[in-house]
């Protein structure tokens, strides 16, 4: 069964400060995608930043980046320079290539950002 | 209008009444989703359809009826719900359904309340 897990219910950050969330997920496929989306509070869930499984550089999106060790099955978001407008709630997710959709969701990091 | 919008913003409703939620996505998408978000648990995939059919349905129970009258235009009809059925329904659309890479979209959500 290709699950998504999200140990960290909550973080908090200083502003201007860097932090990392940590996501594994686990498949049986072997070609799929990772993705990190954002819900900030009241607002619409928007894709921050996806990794194809097949590349092995790891994705960029100005100051978000990701830790993608595949052979962990680990797939971490870094958010850098953090800034107050990142405070939200953030979900990994894959999903896979075959023919039957599977898009799978974590349970979701809480980010705080403190001034 | 752009995007993926919702209505209502916000439901509460009885056990015995029967509403229905919308969605309509301008992205000129072809594949269009519900989800049911509920606290400190995953994002629940509920339907899936794609140029119109229905190509997935996860074991949701039959209090929960989708409609898909046309590639823009999701519906979600609700009847005789639960209490536990309270939670933030999300609508989603993607260009594709089995291109995997493909962004979802989300709209704003519905928050339903059931008393």
């Amino acid at each position: 069964a290709q699950t998504v897990t999200q140990s960290q219910p909550e973080m908090s950050v200083q502003e201007a400060e860097t932090v990392t969330l940590s996501c594994t997920y686990d498949t049986s496929e072997s070609d799929y995608y990772l993705f990190w989306y954002k819900q900030p509070p009241s607002r619409q869930m928007i894709l921050v930043i996806r990794q194809e499984a097949y590349k092995q550089q790891n994705a960029t999106e100005n100051r978000f980046s990701v830790n993608f060790q595949k052979a962990a099955k680990s797939f971490s978001l870094k958010i850098s320079d953090s800034q107050l407008g990142d405070a939200a709630m953030y979900f990994c997710a894959s999903a896979s290539t075959s023919g039957t959709y599977k898009y799978i969701f974590g349970t979701g990091t809480r980010l705080k950002v403190l001034a | 209008e752009t995007g993926v919008t919702q209505t209502p913003r916000h439901l509460v409703m009885g056990m015995t009444n029967k509403k229905s939620l919308k969605c309509e996505q301008h992205l000129g998408h072809n594949a269009m989703y519900w989800y049911k978000q509920s606290a400190k648990k995953p994002l629940e995939l509920m339907f899936v359809y794609s140029l119109e059919e229905r190509v997935e349905n996860n074991s949701v129970p039959s209090r929960f009826s989708p409609e898909c009258p046309n590639s823009s235009h999701l519906f979600l009809h609700l009847h005789t719900l639960q209490p536990e059925d309270s939670a933030l329904y999300l609508c989603a659309s993607s260009q594709g359904l089995y291109a995997s890479y493909n962004e979802q979209f989300f709209g704003p959500g519905t928050r339903l309340t059931v008393l």
